[in-house]
């Protein structure tokens, strides 16, 4: 079983909706979680970290659930620059990072 | 990405041929990952460095790939005799203050 798993998707979405990923990590020590963004061709950059007290930031908004071992992403208004890939990622024991193999979101006009 | 350099931006070898991928990091930065990424995979850990401690080897896929790096210098990935399933993008990492990593542009690999 992977450390941290997501739906590939790709999930193709008109401008303007509202689009929802998670991702399930399964090690319950895990310490952060982050959110990044990759395009095509292009190396991941941060999106947000994600805290236990959830985290906004304009139209995107993380969340984590330890009881049930996800993380959310939740991105409102979607534009047509939101397009990419969305890696999720969980560090543990301090020095692991473990990624996701990340969501393909398409916004669509 | 700033602060992370990587060298070559592209490398296209033959099978069997030996690469090295360099990775020059901003100074201050102790620990150093290199990730592999294939074409529509996620990204896969190879290697971590923390100063001066033994790295932590457990992603190296095979006996063929190598890393070396000294303090908090430049780091170097070796990959002897390449193979075809070699063909990646392989990233090197950083850790911010803040906790999360941040990367390099990577060194993009293409084995004949």
């Amino acid at each position: 079983r992977k450390e941290v798993e997501q739906d590939p998707g790709p999930f193709n979405v008109p401008e303007g909706a509202t689009v929802a990923f998670n991702c399930t990590y399964s090690n319950s020590a895990s310490q952060s979680f982050f959110w990044y963004r990759q395009d095509c061709r292009k190396e991941p950059k941060l999106l947000m970290s994600v805290y236990s007290s959830g985290n906004e930031d304009g139209r995107f908004t993380a969340q984590l659930n330890r009881a049930s071992q996800y993380i959310s992403l939740l991105i409102r208004d979607s534009k047509l620059s939101d397009s990419a890939t969305y890696l999720c990622a969980d560090r543990y024991n301090f020095n692991k990072f473990y990624f996701g193999s990340g969501t393909k979101l398409n916004v669509k006009p | 990405g700033a602060g992370v350099s990587q060298s070559p931006s592209n490398k296209v070898t033959e099978k069997g041929k030996d690469v090295e991928l360099r990775c020059d990091p901003i100074s201050g930065h102790t620990a150093l990952y290199w990730y592999r990424q294939r074409l529509g995979q996620g990204l896969e850990f190879l290697i971590y460095f923390q100063g001066n401690s033994a790295p932590d080897k457990s992603g190296l896929p095979s006996d063929r790939f190598s890393a070396e790096r000294t303090g908090e210098s430049v780091s170097t990935l070796t990959i002897q005799r390449t193979q075809q399933e070699d063909s990646a993008v392989y990233l090197c990492a950083l850790v911010a203050v803040t906790g999360e990593l941040f990367f390099g542009e990577g060194s993009r690999l293409t084995v004949l």
